[in-house]
Formats: structure tokens, sequence, C-alpha cells
């Protein structure tokens, strides 16, 4: 089946860092998509992108919508305390999401 | 406008009984998904229906599981016998109407808390 390959799994870097982290795949999506997941909660919708190249940015965070359509990633600049949590890609072909491993990001204050 | 409402939002069962998990769209949503997590890795899709009609299980097992999303009330997610394995977190997602292939926006509920024992 469909796979997306999420890195890096895991990042500890200090407040007001940037951040960058990205998706592959072997297939190709229409749609890719941001989210991230707080403890014992459900995934909150970042940045959605449609259009191989796209460029999106919200505050914050900056995502592209790779030209091959298989690839993504997501940066997130002068990191805060809050921005801590998993970081998944979710790329869409048919209707269901197929989702990366995830990134679980620690920022040291 | 309520989001998306999961319940319950944590459930144990013992080995052998039956677990049922709802979930409600937001409102004006008429699509909605299922997805398992287990720790520490991403969702897994499991089946995608619309009122009265599964458009897309190839998620779901083939036994014990079972979907429905009727015309009144909300979407519910059925696990017969259940066994350890099936012990994870349970999402659900809903997106709009007129929603087409490749359009994305799915937005999730928070998930319930599945421990079998």
């Amino acid at each position: 089946g469909q796979q997306l390959n999420q890195s890096p799994q895991s990042m500890f870097i200090q407040e007001g860092e940037d951040v960058s982290m990205n998706c592959t795949s072997s297939s190709i999506f229409n749609t890719w998509l941001w989210y991230k997941q707080d403890p014992g909660e459900g995934p909150v919708l970042l940045i959605a992108l449609y259009k191989a190249g796209e460029l999106t940015s919200n505050g914050r965070l900056t995502a592209q919508f790779g030209i091959t359509r298989k690839d993504s990633f997501l940066n997130i600049s002068a990191s805060i305390p809050s921005d801590v949590g998993i970081y998944f890609c979710a790329g869409q072909g048919a209707q269901k999401l197929v989702f990366g491993q995830g990134t679980r990001l620690t920022i040291n204050p | 406008n309520a989001g998306v409402m999961q319940n319950p939002r944590h459930l144990v069962r013992r080995r052998g009984q039956e677990a049922r998990l709802r979930c409600s769209p937001m409102k004006g949503h008429s699509h909605v998904y299922w997805y398992r997590q287990l720790p520490e890795e991403g969702l897994k899709f499991m089946v995608y229906l619309q009122k009265e009609n599964i458009i897309d299980e190839s998620g779901m097992p083939k036994e014990r599981f079972s979907a429905e999303f009727p015309k009144e009330g909300p979407s519910i997610l059925r696990i017969q016998q259940v066994v350890r394995g099936d012990s994870a977190a349970y999402f659900c997602a809903s997106s709009p109407p007129g929603f087409t292939s490749g359009s994305g926006e799915q937005y999730f509920g928070p998930g319930t808390r599945l421990t079998v024992t």
C-alpha cells in the first residue's frame, strides 16, 4: 500500500530556533496536509496544499507541495513552547488520508 | 460551531465483549472517516462513509469490525469480540458535502481510547 516517509522522527531544539521537517512518498498525491497532535487529542489541521509547487503560510508555519507531487515540507519559524507536539504529514489520493509516522518536536526553553 | 464529537473518550472492555464508538461530524458535514492509531504511530485509515453508504472500507479488518452512518444520528464503529490487539485510539474525521477526490480538509475529533483487558 501507499506509504509516507516522514523525517526526522524527533527533534530537540531551543526556543526561538527554526524547524524543518519533510515527507516523501513513492506515490503521487493530489493533496498534502500537515497536522499537529497534542497528547490525548486528535490531529488539528495546520496547512492544506492542493497544487504541485504551491507554497502556503499560516503564521509562523510554511509548507510546500513538491513539484513531483511526491513530497512536502513544513517549516516552523521562531519556535515557541506551545509548538511542542507531534506533527504529521498526510497525503490524499482517493478520499482517504495516508499519514506519515510523525515528527515529535521537543523545545528547550 | 461545534467540531467533530466522539464518545466515549475512554472505553475499557474485557476480551470477548463488544465496543461501540460514536462519532458526530461537524455541522453541515456529510462525510465521515474512521482511523486507528497505535502508540507512537501515525493514523491508519479504516473506513469512509456517507449517509447510509459505505464508500470505502479497504482499511477495515474483514472480521469483527463494522461501521455505519445512518440517516439520523451519529456514525458508529462497532468491534465485536474484542481482543487485546484492538487496544488503540480510534479517531473519526469529517469533511463537508461537495467534497471531491483530492480536496482534503478532514477535521478530526478527539478520539476514543479503547483498552482491552
